[in-house]
């Protein structure tokens, strides 16, 4: 199975700063990479797919970057409603593994 | 309105047996690849299970010979049964539709394994 590893597990921001999660695949997933985001509560929400291509009525402050094992998600300017969990997730192969998470809160 | 809806879970002992649905309005279930995603209380997101459009299923090992995904085309609806149901299988299970990012998710439906 490939293992997902996010950093950092938490994160504290404040709005308006530039905020950057890594995740990191045990193997190379091409641009198989998924980013989501979770608020309590509530499903998860599709930010990014493909590594890098926004899904539609997602904010352009969220942006991804990255291919083969090392991806990040970078939000250029946090606003208060981003302030939730974000997962990474593998669609390379079966089992569709996720990360452990990266809980953002507010400073 | 395209969305999806689960339900089915509650109470369950040990041992026991659920069967989960999630329905699906504005969008066919079997022209799409399927999911079950769950996510125990206070942790992360697990995959379960996917059945693709061709009809092909895969799970991940935790539920491998315990659970199995299917769907009614009639009924437009994704099941999920589960048997020898365990204290670890404690989760809000999720139906995602999608290949290779899942763009719609229901609200989920909490299963609880316990005595």
């Amino acid at each position: 199975d490939i293992q997902m590893t996010q950093s950092p597990s938490s994160l504290s921001a404040s709005v308006g700063d530039r905020v950057t999660i890594t995740c990191r695949a045990s193997q190379t997933i091409s641009s198989y990479l998924n980013w989501y985001q979770q608020k309590p509560g509530k499903a998860p929400k599709l930010l990014i797919y493909a590594a890098s291509s926004l899904q539609s009525g997602v904010p352009s402050r969220f942006s991804g970057s990255g291919s083969g094992t090392d991806f990040t998600l970078t939000i250029s300017s946090l606003q208060p409603e981003d302030f939730a969990t974000y997962y990474c997730q593998q669609s390379y192969s079966t089992p569709y593994t996720f990360g452990q998470g990266t809980n953002l809160e507010i400073k | 309105e395209v969305q999806l809806v689960e339900s089915g879970g509650g109470l369950i002992q040990p041992g026991g047996s659920l069967r989960l649905s999630c329905a699906a309005s504005g969008f066919t279930v079997s022209s799409n690849y399927m999911n079950w995603v769950r996510q125990a209380p206070g942790k992360g997101l697990e995959w379960v299970s996917v059945i693709y459009s061709g009809g092909s299923t895969y799970y991940a090992d935790s539920v491998k010979g315990r659970f199995t995904i299917s769907r009614d085309n009639s009924k437009n609806t994704l099941y999920l049964q589960m048997n020898s149901l365990r204290a670890e299988d404690t989760a809000v299970y999720y139906c995602g539709r999608g290949d290779w990012h899942f763009d719609l998710w229901g609200r989920g439906t909490l299963v609880t394994v316990s005595s």
